[in-house]
């Protein structure tokens, strides 16, 4: 059972170029999110999908843009990288989004990014 | 904003004692509390969720929560080597069932 997939895993990048970072889940989860994590700082919410069809910015959504592209899928863009988003990135779902409480989060691997 | 705070550690304990991880929230509105795993180089994984005042038990784990203190704790009896990882406290957050992370304390556990 793969759970969250993430690719790729790593990337290492110039300032200025484009990416796109693919998620997908086997779960039939209807929610999804995009997780950076940086030393020291834990994990801050760039953006979350709560249902196919639906985006929502979180945390620190600037220089980044999403797309939901069917319920199992959630890719992340990043249209003109900067050095500021040297990052590991991590994907997760989640089962329950509409009770009050959450559900687990379920993390990818993770995408380790170098903007140079 | 909402904030998570916790001791960044590392926090070193021998082999079977009890490892105490301390996690503070600000907002007093928040009802869902959780903690997570991660071992260096891996992603977060769930160890123990908890909503209501006091201690919840699931084996070697034990979460206690004090929402009049704006407290969560998380207790590990008998450590293990296989324990040290960093432990992430997370609260409910801002964006729908979306989650603030804490920093993280790294734990050691020393053989």
């Amino acid at each position: 059972n793969a759970g969250v997939t993430q690719t790729p895993k790593f990337q290492v990048l110039k300032t200025g170029q484009s990416m796109t970072l693919q998620c997908a889940q086997d779960m039939n989860h209807n929610s999804m999110y995009w997780y950076r994590q940086d030393p020291g700082m834990g994990l801050r919410l760039i953006y979350y999908s709560a249902s196919e069809g639906t985006t929502d910015k979180g945390e620190v959504p600037n220089g980044y843009n999403v797309s939901r592209l069917n319920k199992r899928e959630f890719s992340l863009r990043l249209e003109s990288a900067a050095p500021s988003q040297t990052s590991v990135y991590f994907c997760a779902s989640s089962d329950d989004v509409v009770l009050r409480g959450g559900g687990e989060l379920f993390f990818g691997e993770g995408s380790r990014l170098t903007v140079l | 904003q909402k904030e998570v705070e916790q001791n960044s550690g590392p926090l070193s304990v021998p082999e079977g004692a009890i490892a105490s991880l301390n996690c503070t929230y600000s907002d007093r509105g928040s009802q869902s509390f959780f903690w997570y795993r991660q071992y260096s180089g891996k992603s977060p994984e769930l160890i123990m969720s908890i909503y209501s005042n006091g201690d919840k038990e699931d084996g070697r784990f034990t979460a206690q929560l004090n929402k009049a203190s704006q407290y969560v704790s998380l207790l590990i009896r008998d450590s293990q080597p296989s324990d040290s990882a960093t432990y992430l406290c997370a609260v409910e957050g801002n964006y729908g069932q979306n989650f603030v992370f804490g920093p993280g304390t790294r734990l050691s556990v020393l053989p």
